[in-house]
């Protein structure tokens, strides 16, 4: 079945610390993927999208993530994170493209340590 | 640019009834999707409106419905409430072309009681 999997669903970071959410997806073509972030009773930023092309796709806040075909993942990274960053982090993929339905992961919530 | 609006943001009612919920696009955005969000079942895509028409369904039963008007805003209903019913119900917008992305609105929170 086409689906998006976050295996991570809570990680704890110090603040200026790297951090890797990861994300892996299952389809049988190269989907559409997208990673949003929820803060606490609000709605979804869009951090960064790849539909095609280079495999490393830079976002706000300073996020980045890179497709890896071979992987099936599509990893979001931050090289120094910050207070601000805690939030509920979701990978979503449009697995059946034309039908514009996102298909989301369970999120991984993050916590930064100060 | 405005973002999406969703009116109302929060919302209680009881077993039975039944709710409206009203999203308003990006300006230029002719398609909207509507999403539950619950602790237990995550996202779940519910449908998709453009041009007035329900474009796409996800599996949700017919006590949800929506509608768009012809300025791409839309509503979504659900009738005979059940517990279950209690989420944050997001509404997206997008153009509808190729290589779209969808952007959200801040969600309307229905509790359920």
């Amino acid at each position: 079945a086409q689906s998006v999997t976050q295996p991570d669903i809570h990680i704890t970071v110090s603040e200026g610390a790297s951090l890797e959410l990861r994300c892996n997806y299952s389809y049988g073509a190269t989907p559409y993927l997208f990673w949003y972030v929820q803060s606490p009773g609000q709605g979804l930023q869009l951090l960064l999208k790849y539909f095609s092309g280079d495999t490393l796709v830079q976002g706000i806040k300073g996020f980045e993530a890179e497709f890896k075909r071979s992987q099936s993942s599509f990893n979001l990274r931050k090289p120094s994170v910050h207070w601000s960053d805690a939030a509920e982090y979701f990978c979503a993929g449009d697995l059946d493209t034309g039908r514009r339905a996102l298909t989301f992961g369970s999120g991984t919530r993050l916590q930064v340590q100060p | 640019k405005a973002g999406v609006t969703q009116t109302p943001r929060y919302l209680i009612k009881t077993r039975g009834q039944q709710v409206t919920l009203s999203c308003s696009p990006i300006s230029g955005h002719r398609s909207v999707s509507w999403y539950q969000q619950t602790p237990g079942q995550g996202l779940q895509f519910l449908f998709e409106y453009f041009s007035e028409t329900q474009r796409n369904k996800g599996n949700f039963p017919g006590r949800f419905s929506g509608r768009q008007f012809s300025n791409s805003r839309s509503e979504m209903n659900v009738s005979t409430l059940e517990l279950g019913d209690s989420a944050l119900y997001l509404c997206a917008s997008s153009f509808r072309g190729i290589q779209e992305t969808q952007y959200f609105g801040p969600g309307t929170r229905l509790l359920v009681l």
